[in-house]
């Protein structure tokens, strides 16, 4: 069965550092969304990115944040001055078509930012 | 409060009983989707039941939807210890938005 890929699975940086969460994507997937979660509280929304842009961004998805689909195949997050905050895990997910069949989630990358 | 509800936060049962878990939320929506999330693991999609659908099985899941009072449940019928899990309901609301807004999740144990 397809599988969303994130890598890595764990990424510890420090306060200020930039750092760059890697996804691959569904093949044949369009839609494609970073959603976050701090550990024990709700899986929350931060970007969707279609047709090579920005579709919508929540408040979280400041500045600070860019997403990039540079290739084709990979779809990356970068966070530019990490902070403690930051600290989350960081969850990839594609869609064929918007509101189909739900999103494939990736099995998501824990920042811990010290 | 937020848009996707699920209560209780925890529930701990028994292997073999049903688990019932609920999920409210405010607006209008063109779907409702379940999740399950193992600890510290990704997202696994469950389920998706449209807003013109009242109810949808898959396996042991039952989904009903009432869109009148802006709720959803979901039952896992005969609970295994391996249905320990959170589960989250992801709203896709009818306001234009491309997102899904998830709600805060129900801890579920099943004992052995």
């Amino acid at each position: 069965e397809p599988e969303v890929t994130q890598t890595p699975s764990h990424q510890v940086t420090q306060m200020g550092q930039e750092v760059i969460l890697r996804c691959v994507p569904i093949s044949n997937h369009l839609y494609f969304y970073w959603y976050r979660q701090i550990l024990g509280q709700k899986v929350e929304f931060l970007v969707s990115f279609y047709n090579n842009e920005i579709s919508e961004k929540s408040e979280i998805f400041d500045d600070q944040f860019s997403v990039e689909r540079p290739d084709g195949s990979n779809f990356t997050l970068k966070i530019r001055s990490t902070k403690l905050e930051d600290s989350a895990m960081y969850f990839c997910a594609s869609e064929e078509e918007f509101a189909s069949y739900g999103y494939t989630f990736g099995s998501g990358t824990r920042l811990t930012v010290v | 409060s937020q848009q996707g509800e699920e209560d209780p936060q925890a529930l701990s049962i028994q292997e073999g009983e049903n688990a019932t878990m609920n999920c409210s939320y405010k607006t209008s929506i063109n779907n409702l989707q379940w999740y399950r999330q193992n600890s510290g693991r990704g997202l696994v999609h469950l389920i998706l039941i449209r807003s013109n659908e009242r109810e949808k099985h898959s396996g042991r899941l039952r989904v009903t939807l009432d869109t009148s009072k802006k709720s959803s449940s979901l039952l896992i019928t005969a609970s295994r210890a391996a249905d320990t899990a959170s589960y989250f309901c992801a709203t896709d609301p009818t306001s234009g938005t491309y997102k899904y807004i998830f709600g805060t999740g129900t801890r579920l144990k099943v004992l052995a």
